[in-house]
């Protein structure tokens, strides 16, 4: 089945900064690559998406990238802010809907 | 998206009952999940609850431990059955919608003493 490897586990970074967080996949059939943040005590919320025919996907302050021949993606924060920090979540999808999550990163942006 | 609610939000319970967990959507979904997410930990699914067929369920989950109703394309439960302390989790459903797209339930924190 699908794994997916994500680092790093904690990212600490100073408001304004930027914050990378990456992931590989192992199934070459993958095609579906959701994001979600998790705020403490919340439910993971969708908050960027990326399908295999498409290799950048921007909306706002985030961006997500995927390299298929690398079989590697990642989701990337501009300007960062504390309502930013949380637990991100990536995933790798094959089969209809059902996805597979990666370990999570926790971000922690200091004011 | 579809607007999920589950109920209970959480409760504590004793080892050796059952607990049944509601999933209403507001709108009709093709598909729904149950997931477990162990603190500090990622999500692990369940189970993919089929409307008017028994459940899908993942690999190290079984009917007897944890059976799930669904139905109808609104609403699904899942009880925890003959809880131990290691079934304390969240447990979370979700909808799948726009073909690839799914969105999570608030989540039920259950806790066995």
């Amino acid at each position: 089945g699908e794994n997916v490897e994500q680092h790093p586990s904690t990212l600490s970074v100073q408001e304004g900064d930027s914050a990378v967080i990456k992931c590989t996949y192992s199934d070459s059939a993958s095609n579906y690559f959701p994001w979600y943040k998790q705020e403490l005590g919340k439910r993971p919320q969708l908050i960027i998406d990326i399908r295999s025919n498409v290799g950048e996907k921007k909306d706002q302050r985030i961006a997500v990238t995927l390299n298929k021949t690398a079989k590697h993606f990642s989701l990337h924060i501009t300007e960062t802010q504390p309502e930013d920090s949380a637990v991100y979540f990536c995933a790798a999808r094959v089969r209809s809907y059902i996805p597979t999550f990666g370990r999570g990163t926790s971000l922690i942006v200091h004011p | 998206s579809a607007v999920i609610s589950q109920k209970p939000s959480r409760d504590i319970c004793q080892r050796g009952t059952s607990l049944t967990i509601q999933c209403q959507v507001d709108s009709q979904v093709t598909m729904m999940f149950w997931y477990r997410q162990q603190p500090g930990q990622s999500l692990t699914l369940i189970a993919t609850a089929n409307q008017g067929s028994e459940a899908t369920y993942e690999s190290g989950f079984v009917i007897d431990k944890f059976p799930i109703s669904r139905p109808n394309l609104t609403f699904s439960t899942l009880t925890v059955s003959n809880m131990s302390p290691e079934d304390s989790s969240i447990y979370l459903c979700s909808v799948g919608q726009d073909s690839d797209k799914q969105y999570f339930g608030p989540g039920t924190r259950l806790t066995v003493t």
